[in-house]
């Protein structure tokens, strides 16, 4: 277990829809990372925030946006969903911007 | 731009085996060195890592060195067990955390009895 958590486990929805992916990094932790894994794009970077800012973008869709909170949490909204972004999410924390990223369990997004 | 190569596989050992899974890199400046492993249906684990050319990151009997004159951090280990059955990769970050890991596109590992 590497103290991040991520909420839902699994998600199913329908194109066009809207969903949102939760995060809590682990205790002490300030940066957030967000991942996308499909079998076709491998394991890519989407943003990072630390300490609430965010600090680096990588390959993330214009209708992805994220966010941390003050209580260092962090939300994925996902919009205007196609069938093409199913794929595993995973977050990763880690205590400054240059520290070992610990990666949570993902959340499995189906979209249909 | 940073990219990440390795065997995708799958590769198939016997038990007891030596594993070598090559991985190789390109980047600017001097990134530190990952390996991941994912095992069925869970999310990724933190094998070893090297900051530093010629750091040797190991764990679990895993063994990887930083080469920096071969841009290249293979991973080995000397005699692997079912368990060791998973997806493992390879990854980089730039010196300095301005932004996430590049991966690769991963080596599936299969060990048989």
């Amino acid at each position: 277990d590497s103290g991040v958590t991520q909420t839902p486990k699994h998600l199913i929805t329908a194109t066009g829809q809207r969903v949102t992916l939760r995060c809590s990094p682990r205790s002490g932790d300030l940066s957030v990372y967000w991942y996308q894994q499909s079998l076709d794009q491998g394991l890519q970077f989407l943003i990072q925030y630390y300490n609430g800012e965010e600090r680096a973008k990588g390959n993330i869709l214009e209708r992805f946006s994220a966010q941390q909170f003050p209580d260092l949490h962090s939300e994925l909204n996902l919009s205007s969903l196609e069938l093409g972004d199913s794929a595993l999410y995973f977050c990763a924390s880690s205590v400054g911007v240059i520290d070992t990223q610990y990666f949570g369990p993902g959340t499995r997004l189906t979209v249909l | 731009g940073n990219s990440v190569t390795q065997m995708e596989g799958p590769v198939t050992l016997s038990e007891e085996a030596f594993l070598t899974i090559n991985c190789t890199y390109t980047a600017t400046g001097y990134p530190s060195l990952f390996w991941y492993v994912q095992y069925p249906g869970e999310g990724l684990q933190l094998l070893l890592k090297a900051t530093k050319a010629d750091d040797k990151g190991s764990n679990k009997g895993f063994e990887a060195t930083y080469r920096k004159e071969t841009t290249s951090f293979h991973l080995e280990k000397g005699s692997v067990q079912v368990s060791d059955s998973a997806v493992y990769f390879c990854a980089l970050s730039r010196g300095g955390g301005a932004d996430g890991l590049t991966f690769g596109k991963g080596t599936h590992l299969i060990i048989q009895p």
